[in-house]
């Protein structure tokens, strides 16, 4: 079982539809948990952290729920330049965990 | 300010030949960590340094190795290139060893032939 899963996507939706991506992790000793965006060709960019009161950001809105080990991202009004990769992260700690845990990602197209 | 560079940007070699990757952090950050990417997939955690120490270390071989130098830029070296290292090598930059953001540099395209 792979340590960060992400819905597969492609994700299709129309100019100010609301889509929402699901993650889940395995490692309970996971502390810090981001959702990246990554464009086409281009490095990961932070899009924002995971809280477990939940956080928003604009029309993101990303939620955690350690008891069950789940992260989401809400995007509401989807804009033409929301279309990108969306990376689920988890932050490790110590031993041979490693550092950031990506998910595969999930590909968002947006269309007019 | 400038953001985390990296060179070269795209490198072609062959297999069983060697390679050594570039990274300079922005300035101010202790921590940099190295990543694999391969396509259609996330990015997959090789290195991390801190103050010039190894701080964290993926599944990886050991044709792969890294150091930090005193002014924090770091080297990523891949012995005996295989077909399959062939990726996005990024690396990563932060104020601090855990819990900060971190910043990518725009990566570094290794085709091995």
């Amino acid at each position: 079982r792979k340590e960060v899963e992400q819905d597969p996507g492609p994700f299709n939706v129309p100019e100010g539809a609301t889509v929402a991506f699901n993650c889940t992790y395995s490692n309970s000793a996971s502390q810090s948990f981001f959702w990246y965006r990554q464009d086409c060709r281009k490095e990961p960019k932070l899009l924002m952290s995971v809280y477990s009161s939940g956080n928003e950001d604009g029309r993101f809105t990303a939620q955690l729920n350690r008891a069950s080990q789940y992260i989401s991202l809400l995007i509401r009004d989807s804009k033409l330049s929301d279309s990108a990769t969306y990376l689920c992260v988890a932050e490790n700690y110590g031993g041979s965990q490693g550092n950031l845990i990506f998910g595969k990602g999930t590909k968002l197209s947006v269309k007019p | 300010d400038a953001g985390v560079t990296q060179s070269p940007t795209h490198l072609i070699k062959t297999r069983g030949q060697h390679v050594t990757l570039r990274c300079s952090p922005i300035s101010g950050h202790k921590s940099v960590s190295w990543y694999q990417q391969v396509l259609g997939q996330g990015p997959q955690f090789i290195f991390q340094y801190y103050e010039k120490e190894e701080r964290g270390r993926g599944n990886f071989p050991d044709r792969f190795s890294a150091r930090q130098f005193p002014n924090y830029s770091s080297e990523l070296n891949v012995n005996a290139l295989l077909l399959g290292d062939s990726a996005l090598y990024l690396c990563a930059s932060s104020l601090v060893l855990s819990g900060d953001e971190q910043f990518f540099g725009p990566g570094t395209r290794l085709t091995v032939l």
